[in-house]
């Protein structure tokens, strides 16, 4: 079970939107709606911004969304703002869990 | 207010054996898996293993079966994570987190870090 698949770097302007992309495998993205998304600042915990998929967590703004379809989950930022420059993550499982390769998330 | 507390920064040399804590409080520590997710320096995630409190229950990533060992005490409502012997390429910062209630694959509540230096 590798690491999942994610681009290096995402950028876009205040207000706009941006996809982050997270491709696995048949056997972990593919097959369990487990994926898990996070948000780390630099020099801080990650934070956990969606789980199961398309669950948020009590106190993360809906700007943030995510989807899956086959082996690829996608992490939605929607009306970007400047606090959400920070590396993205997503994670999903099998028997064990792995993380993706991360995304460096700019705004421009 | 739910908190996992990490135990401090170490600085170890290269086969000296380390066992780093991770104390939850305010929450049933028995009843939520906890992790373990390591870092190094500049680089990304990578899940590590998890333990259920409540009957020692663990899982480990391939990548970390046989180099490390995950236990809790649940009388203390502390995890640990542990090396036998050190190698320079487990210097990283290494994160505890409890995993969201009723499952284990996904992390909500997260230590601070705890930073190994392995060097000699």
């Amino acid at each position: 079970q590798s690491a999942l698949t994610q681009p290096a770097s995402v950028s876009g302007s205040p207000g706009q939107s941006i996809t982050i992309s997270c491709t696995g495998a048949s056997s972990d993205v593919g097959t369990y709606n487990l994926v898990s998304w996070y948000q780390q600042h630099p020099g801080k915990a990650p934070k956990l911004m969606i789980y199961e998929v398309s669950k948020r967590p009590s106190g993360v703004s809906n700007r943030f969304s995510s989807s899956k379809s086959g082996n690829t989950a996608s992490l939605t930022i929607s009306g970007l703002q400047a606090e959400d420059e920070a590396d993205y993550y997503c994670c999903s499982y099998a028997v064990w869990g792995v993380f993706g390769t991360g995304t460096k998330v700019t705004v421009l | 207010e739910v908190q996992l507390v990490q135990s401090g920064a170490e600085v170890k040399k290269p086969g000296e054996s380390l066992k780093i804590s991770c104390k939850g409080s305010a929450y049933s520590f028995t009843s939520y898996w906890i992790g373990w997710v390591r870092q190094v320096p500049g680089k990304g995630l990578e899940w590590m293993g998890i333990i259920y409190p409540g009957d020692s229950d663990t899982k480990y990533s391939p990548s970390f079966q046989g180099q490390v060992t995950i236990s809790a005490d649940k009388s203390i409502s502390t995890a640990y994570l542990q090396w036998s012997s050190l190698r320079a390429s487990d210097t990283a910062m290494y994160y505890c987190a409890r995993a969201v209630a009723g499952t284990w694959s996904a992390f909500d509540i997260w230590g601070q870090g705890t930073m190994v230096t392995v060097s000699s």
